[in-house]
């Protein structure tokens, strides 16, 4: 069964970082690209990163590019997120997501894990 | 680049049929096959329901089927049951510069 747990959410004061992880398990990690979608309280889903399986394809939504950082650790099953100069519209909760095959939206989700964004 | 357009709530009878659009463009719906279907009950994390148009994963009920003509797909909700009561949000793959997928504005469907 495939599983994915987030971690490292919590309150940042504007402009601070904080680095999201994902551990992952019941499937070859090492093999599929992920990715993070993130949802603002109360509205819908935004894709914000995509990391391929190997780490050579990255890519970023406009809102995010600069500031955040996806990355894997392909022995340690475990995906990242780093995230800098926050923003109250960061406010979210964020989600690691495993693609369901080639150029598919994500098919398998975890729990996520919130991130609020506030002095 | 826009959100994939959905109409905001959608309702229902127990039994009944209900069809939730999602509407983009050329760049996106209407150029690949990618398109995904989620149901999100409340605090919880989306489930895939229906991916590349129109097929189902495994444990999917066969009552969720989905189609797309154009710049526009559907998600068909047969035989409504009050578990189908949730938000839903529509995704395709996107060849815009600024985006990988690109997720509907959601619908909320009410069991009547």
């Amino acid at each position: 069964e495939v599983q994915l747990v987030e971690s490292g959410g919590g309150l940042v004061q504007p402009g601070g970082s904080l680095r999201l992880s994902c551990a992952a398990s019941g499937f070859t990690f090492s093999s599929y690209s992920m990715n993070w979608v993130r949802q603002a309280p109360g509205k819908g889903l935004e894709w914000v990163s995509y990391i391929s399986s190997s780490s050579s394809t990255i890519y970023y939504a406009d809102s995010v590019k600069g500031r955040f950082t996806i990355s894997r650790d392909n022995a340690k099953n475990s995906l990242y997120l780093q995230m800098n100069s926050l923003r109250a519209e960061d406010t979210a909760v964020y989600y690691c997501a495993r693609d369901y095959g080639d150029y598919s939206p994500p098919g398998y989700w975890g729990q996520g894990t919130l991130v609020t964004v506030s002095s | 680049q826009s959100a994939l357009t959905q109409p905001a709530s959608v309702s229902g009878s127990p039994g009944q049929s209900i069809t939730i659009s999602c509407t983009g463009t050329s760049s996106d719906v209407g150029g690949y096959n990618y398109v995904s279907w989620y149901q999100q009950h409340p605090g919880k994390a989306p489930k895939l329901m229906i991916y590349e148009v129109s097929n189902r994963p495994s444990g999917v009920s066969n009552r969720f089927s989905g189609s797309k003509s154009g710049n526009t797909a559907s998600l068909t909700i047969s035989g409504l049951q009050a578990e189908d009561e949730a938000d839903y949000y529509c995704s395709s793959y996107t060849s815009s510069s600024t985006l990988l997928y690109v997720f509907g504005t959601g619908t909320k469907v009410t069991v009547l």
